[in-house]
């Protein structure tokens, strides 16, 4: 089974407003944590956001935030205010304890129009 | 600045040639990784590092070989025996490969076979 699922291959938003990212992960560890990456034309992966499993609160990094519903074991990326540079790949990805890497998604491609 | 830096950024392989990507980091990390990234897929993770002297192979190893020497340095060779190497490579690190811990990524290596 995968680890984690993105199922929007490619996402379009009008600039200045929020879109959401859709990630479910699956795991049988309580204890786990997860993350969000940018990734540019360029190539580079960019750290955006994380969530620890037993964070009571959503994790929120500027424009950024990651919706995290623990019973549905979804952790949606929410970015508000949509910019151009916004324009990449995102990929959700998870640890878990005692494993010693990270599983990521296959992405989605997220286009601004202007 | 502190940072990893992968090195060629293009790199063109001929039948039967080993070819071996750089990985440097002066970020003082302990843990370093090796990901695979094909076009529409996530990354996969090919090995992994956590002390120096020490790796473990990742899912797809097969045809890959790394050496941790230096703290600093996690070279990939990727030898004959990967039949299908074309992709893009990227080098990653974290502090101790903890499950809260970020990975910090290079800007990538695109492997070409001729």
């Amino acid at each position: 089974a995968q680890k984690i699922t993105q199922t929007q291959p490619g996402m379009f938003v009008q600039e200045k407003e929020a879109v959401t990212l859709d990630c479910t992960y699956d795991t049988s560890d309580p204890s786990y944590g997860l993350f969000w990456y940018k990734q540019p034309s360029s190539g580079e992966m960019i750290f955006l956001i994380y969530q620890g499993s037993y964070d009571q609160q959503n994790a929120t990094e500027g424009r950024y935030s990651l919706n995290f519903q623990k019973a549905r074991k979804s952790a949606n990326l929410v970015i508000s205010a949509s910019q151009l540079g916004d324009s990449a790949m995102y990929f959700c990805a998870m640890t878990e304890m005692g494993e010693d890497q990270f599983y990521f998604g296959t992405g989605t491609s997220l286009t601004v129009i202007p | 600045d502190g940072g990893i830096t992968q090195s060629p950024k293009y790199l063109f392989r001929k039948e039967g040639q080993n070819v071996t990507l750089s990985c440097e980091q002066n970020l003082n990390h302990d843990a370093m990784y090796w990901y695979r990234q094909d076009p529409g897929q996530g990354l996969r993770l090919i090995y992994y590092s956590q002390i120096v002297n020490d790796f473990q192979k990742g899912d797809i190893a097969e045809g890959y070989s790394v050496s941790r020497e230096k703290k600093e340095s996690f070279p990939l060779t990727v030898t004959s025996a990967q039949k299908n190497p074309t992709a893009f490579y990227l080098c990653a690190s974290s502090i101790q490969g903890a499950t809260n811990e970020k990975l910090f990524f290079g800007s990538g290596t695109q492997l070409s076979v001729l």
